[in-house]
C-alpha cells in the first residue's frame, strides 16, 4: 500500500527554521516526481515546491512565493522527501502535505495527512 | 484569493445531481487540459477524484464526472450521496507565475 507519512511540524517565530519529512512506502520515492503543497487555515490549496526523479536529476522548482527560502531535498536510501524552511513570515503558516505526482498526468494521485506549521511571534 | 475562482458552497439533496464550477483564464484553464480536481473530508488529506479534466483514478465512482469549456471547468456529482459532503477543489497548470493554481475550494453539502 502506498503511503505517505509527514513529520516535522510545529511552533516556530518569524524568521526561523523548520525541515518538514516525508516517509513514503510502497513505492520507491526515486521514480517519482514529489511535491509539496500547503493549506493555510481557511485557505485553498497552495502549491509550494517540486523535487522531480532521478531521471531528471532531482531537479527542482519553487513557487515565487517560497522561492529562495525552502528547499526541497531526498534521502533515496531513507526513501523520503524533505521541506527545508528557512526564514519563515507569519503567512507561512499552513498545513503542509507531501503529494506524489500521477506519473506525467499533471495530477497528484497520493497525498499525506500533512503536518502542520505555525509562524508566530 | 486564489486564482481559479469556484463556489464557496453547493448543495443538494441526497440522489440529485450537482455541479461545481472552477473559472480560470486563458492562461491556465483555457490553455491546457490539465485541470484535476480533489475531494477533501474535514481532517484528512486531498483525494484525487479527477484529473485532465475528465479522467477518474482507479477506484473512484463513475458519478463523479469532469468538463470544461473554454477557462471553465465544471465537476459534477450525480446521485449526490452522504459521503459526498466534502470540499472539493481543482487544480490547472498554468503558463504564467506558478506552474500549477488552486480553486478556493467549495463546500458540498447533502440536506
Amino acid at each position: 500500500e502506498v503511503q505517505l507519512v509527514e513529520s516535522g511540524g510545529g511552533f516556530v517565530q518569524p524568521g526561523g527554521s523548520l525541515r518538514l519529512s516525508c516517509a513514503a512506502s510502497g513505492f520507491t520515492l526515486s521514480d517519482q516526481y514529489m511535491d509539496w503543497v500547503r493549506q493555510a487555515p481557511g485557505k485553498g490549496l497552495e502549491w509550494v515546491g517540486r523535487s522531480r526523479d532521478k531521471g531528471s536529476g532531482y531537479t527542482t522548482q519553487y513557487a515565487a512565493s517560497v522561492r529562495g527560502r525552502f528547499t526541497v531535498s531526498r534521502d533515496a536510501s531513507k526513501n523520503s522527501l524533505y521541506l527545508q524552511m528557512n526564514s519563515l513570515k507569519a503567512e507561512d503558516t499552513a498545513v503542509y502535505y507531501c503529494a506524489k505526482d500521477l506519473s506525467g498526468r499533471y495530477a497528484w494521485d497520493q497525498w499525506g495527512r500533512g503536518t502542520l506549521v505555525t509562524v508566530s511571534s | 484569493q486564489s486564482a481559479l475562482t469556484q463556489p464557496a458552497s453547493v448543495s443538494g439533496s441526497p440522489g440529485q445531481s450537482i455541479t461545481v464550477s472552477c473559472t480560470g483564464t486563458s492562461s491556465d484553464v483555457g490553455a491546457y487540459n490539465h485541470v484535476s480536481w480533489y475531494q477533501q473530508h474535514p481532517g484528512e488529506a486531498p483525494k484525487l477524484i479527477l484529473y485532465e479534466v475528465s479522467d477518474r483514478p482507479s477506484g473512484i465512482s463513475d458519478r463523479f464526472s469532469g468538463s470544461k469549456s473554454g477557462n471553465t471547468a465544471s465537476l459534477t456529482i450525480s446521485g449526490l450521496q452522504a459521503d459526498d459532503e466534502a470540499v472539493y477543489s481543482c487544480c490547472s497548470k498554468s503558463i504564467i507565475g506558478s506552474p500549477w493554481v488552486f480553486g478556493g475550494g467549495t463546500k458540498v453539502t447533502v440536506l
